[in-house]
């Protein structure tokens, strides 16, 4: 079954540090996989896909094929930065269905 | 911003009475997603349109049914509502250019309460 893990309920760090969020799937083609970002309240908003290979505010993901990771990461959080981000990985069924992880909480302290 | 709209935005009722939510969306994309929103779950896949009239389950559908007669709009009813399904709701819509999956974009949410 495909599925998209995220370890971290949590993740809190200090501004100015690196951070990485993490995000396992289960699939054994190519996946297609995105970030989404939802801050206090708001919409989910579309983050980055891996296949545009861009960096948004700062944040890249790489997609390891060989680990079936696709995390995501900063150099230098901000305090804005402070979200719920979650990863998701189309459905390759002929659903066109997203599959969520169920989400980290990124909270970057002054 | 996807022209998408949820509504209503806020809604607060009893167990067992009925419950519409509506998406409607400017897009004229082809899919229509209703999801909720729970901590610890993230988000969970109701119900799912792929054209007019053309609905599937998703991963939590018992207790909801789903209808779209246009394109724009996609409707999420709770026959009975009951206070496990108190959560927050999000529509989502997207499109296939036929080479590649198009992002879901999101409406705003519906915080549904039920009491």
């Amino acid at each position: 079954a495909q599925r998209v893990t995220q370890p971290e309920k949590l993740l809190s760090v200090f501004k100015g540090a690196p951070v990485e969020l993490k995000c396992n799937y289960s699939y054994s083609g190519s996946p297609e996989l995105f970030w989404y970002v939802q801050y206090s309240r708001q919409r989910l908003q579309l983050l980055l896909r891996h296949i545009s290979r861009e960096s948004i505010k700062g944040f890249t993901a790489d997609l390891n094929k060989g680990e079936t990771s696709f995390h995501l990461k900063k150099p230098f959080a901000q305090e804005e930065d402070s979200a719920m981000y979650y990863c998701a990985l189309w459905s390759m069924d002929s659903s066109y269905k997203l599959i969520f992880g169920s989400g980290t909480r990124l909270l970057v302290r002054p | 911003d996807a022209g998408i709209t949820q509504s209503p935005r806020h809604k607060v009722t009893e167990t067992g009475t009925p419950v519409t939510l509506r998406c409607h969306q400017t897009e004229n994309h082809r899919y229509m997603y209703w999801y909720r929103q729970d901590p610890g779950h993230g988000l969970r896949l109701i119900h799912y349109s792929y054209g007019v009239k053309d609905t599937d389950k998703g991963e939590v559908s018992d207790g909801y049914s789903v209808s779209r007669s246009k394109t724009e709009d996609f409707l999420l009813t709770l026959e009975s509502a009951t206070s496990s399904q108190t959560s927050v709701y999000f529509c989502a819509i997207s499109e296939t250019d036929g080479f590649s999956n198009q992002p879901q974009h999101f409406g705003d949410g519906t915080r549904l309460s039920i009491l």
